[in-house]
């Protein structure tokens, strides 16, 4: 089975910080995603990768930022968190043939 | 713009109840409609891919099946343990690997 790792369940970071959210997955997939879940907002993309070193922006990329220098490894980053980036982020990989993603089991970030 | 609704929004069952969740779509050349299921606290779980209008797909009690316009999951005499939210999501060609997710129908099933 794929498995895709997110590095923390639970994050508590201050408001101002530099936050590294980290995903690897290992089934040699070539899409990576980040979304965000709130209630009653759904899911939201914020980043995605196609192949190591792209990167695209997707719904709402503002105050965040990617990073994939290994095919296996997609980084989130929030440059200087705010109280409105606590939620839910969700990375996910996808096989280029176009099945369903395959997510990892989240981080609940609290920005305070 | 990819849109996709789901309805309704909670469904609360008795165990053994059979119903049907609904996703309506409108998408410029659907490449994929997914179903997925969320438990509270956890990422999406993938249960089915389906491709073109007239395709079923079949995991235990749930069956979805896809029209031009909408997709059901059917669940047939659903038992507590499969109480969550399920996720509809299409792709498009012209997105390809992007998907487009409704909010969810979150489904209570009562012993």
């Amino acid at each position: 089975d794929v498995k895709v790792t997110q590095s923390s369940r639970y994050l508590v970071k201050r408001t101002g910080e530099k936050v590294f959210l980290e995903c690897v997955q290992d089934m040699d997939h070539e899409n990576m995603f980040w979304y965000r879940q709130d209630p009653g907002l759904g899911l939201r993309l914020i980043y995605f990768s196609y192949d190591v070193k792209m990167k695209e922006k997707g719904d709402i990329p503002e105050g965040y930022s990617v990073s994939r220098e290994k095919k296996e490894r997609f980084s989130l980053i929030l440059e200087s968190a705010s109280t409105n980036q606590t939620s839910m982020y969700l990375c996910a990989s996808q096989s280029n043939r176009g099945y369903g993603y395959t997510f990892g089991s989240g981080t609940r970030l609290t920005v305070v | 713009e990819d849109q996709v609704t789901q309805s309704p929004e909670a469904l609360r069952l008795q165990e053994g109840e059979s119903s049907s969740l609904n996703c309506s779509y409108t998408v410029s050349g659907l490449r994929g409609l997914f179903w997925y299921r969320q438990d509270p606290g956890k990422g999406p779980e993938f249960l089915f891919t389906l491709y073109s209008a007239g395709e079923e797909k079949e995991k235990e009690r749930l069956k979805a099946t896809l029209t031009k316009k909408e997709s059901f999951l059917h669940i047939t005499a659903p038992k507590p343990e499969d109480s969550a939210t399920y996720l509809c999501a299409v792709q498009a060609w012209t997105n390809a690997g992007k998907s487009t997710f409704g909010d969810g129908t979150t489904l209570t099933v009562k012993p």
